[in-house]
């Protein structure tokens, strides 16, 4: 898993209410993403960040934001959740070189 | 707009012969592409990739093809095992740019 926890594993919310979802890291590496996946849809990204309080925005960003205080956690936050963000998140992580290594996902489910 | 698309959904390959897999992508920009192999309730794990500078790469069972003119890529599985399963994403990268665009993925079934 390349050193790299996503938690909670699973999580049940309802409409409208906040949700943050945390990914760790320990290979210190600089690059970190979240993207979701999704049947036809494959996996979107919805943000990433390149460093410390630097972040950009993915091809699915509407209705997320991220935060990064630290090297090692990469935040992603829904602030009102809805039923189209229910899904399965991934947390990846990236020295800048290829391959990206990802973590092993959060379930959401928003009702 | 889909920049990287895998239209095949699923394809089913008897054990012992060849699976292909297939991508294509639209924007030029892209120089490096990847494969990864996602199984139920896991992460996708990385597989193979190749740099646009190459139109081939092989590592053991696994060739990967790029065809740049047709901005296309292949993933070639010789023989094909049960253990391989699985879902297929290829994804691709720009030069000077951190974002990774996946495709749709392929759900390859290779039937003992």
């Amino acid at each position: 898993d390349a050193g790299i926890t996503q938690s909670p594993r699973h999580k049940v919310t309802e409409t409208g209410t906040p949700v943050t979802l945390r990914c760790h890291q320990t290979e210190n590496h600089r690059y970190m993403y979240w993207y979701r996946q999704d049947p036809g849809h494959g996996l979107r990204l919805i943000h990433y960040s390149y460093g410390v309080k630097d972040t950009d925005k993915g091809e699915v960003s509407d209705g997320y934001s991220v935060s990064r205080s630290k090297t090692e956690d990469f935040l992603l936050t829904l602030e009102s959740a809805t039923s189209s963000q229910t899904s399965v998140y991934f947390c990846a992580i990236g020295t800048g070189a290829p391959p990206l290594h990802f973590g092993n996902g959060t379930r959401l489910t928003v009702t | 707009d889909q920049q990287v698309k895998q239209n095949s959904p699923s394809l089913s390959v008897q054990e012992g012969r060849i699976s292909i897999l297939n991508c294509d992508y639209t924007n030029s920009m892209f120089d490096y592409f990847l494969w990864y192999k996602k199984y139920p309730a896991e992460g996708p794990t990385f597989l193979i990739s190749i740099s646009s500078i190459k139109d081939k790469n092989e590592d053991g069972r696994f060739t990967v093809f790029l065809n740049k003119s047709a901005k296309h890529l292949s993933l070639h599985i010789v023989p094909s095992q049960p253990g391989d399963s699985a879902v297929y994403f290829c994804a691709a990268s720009g030069s000077g740019t951190y974002k990774y665009i996946f495709g749709t993925g392929t759900r390859l079934k290779v039937l003992a």
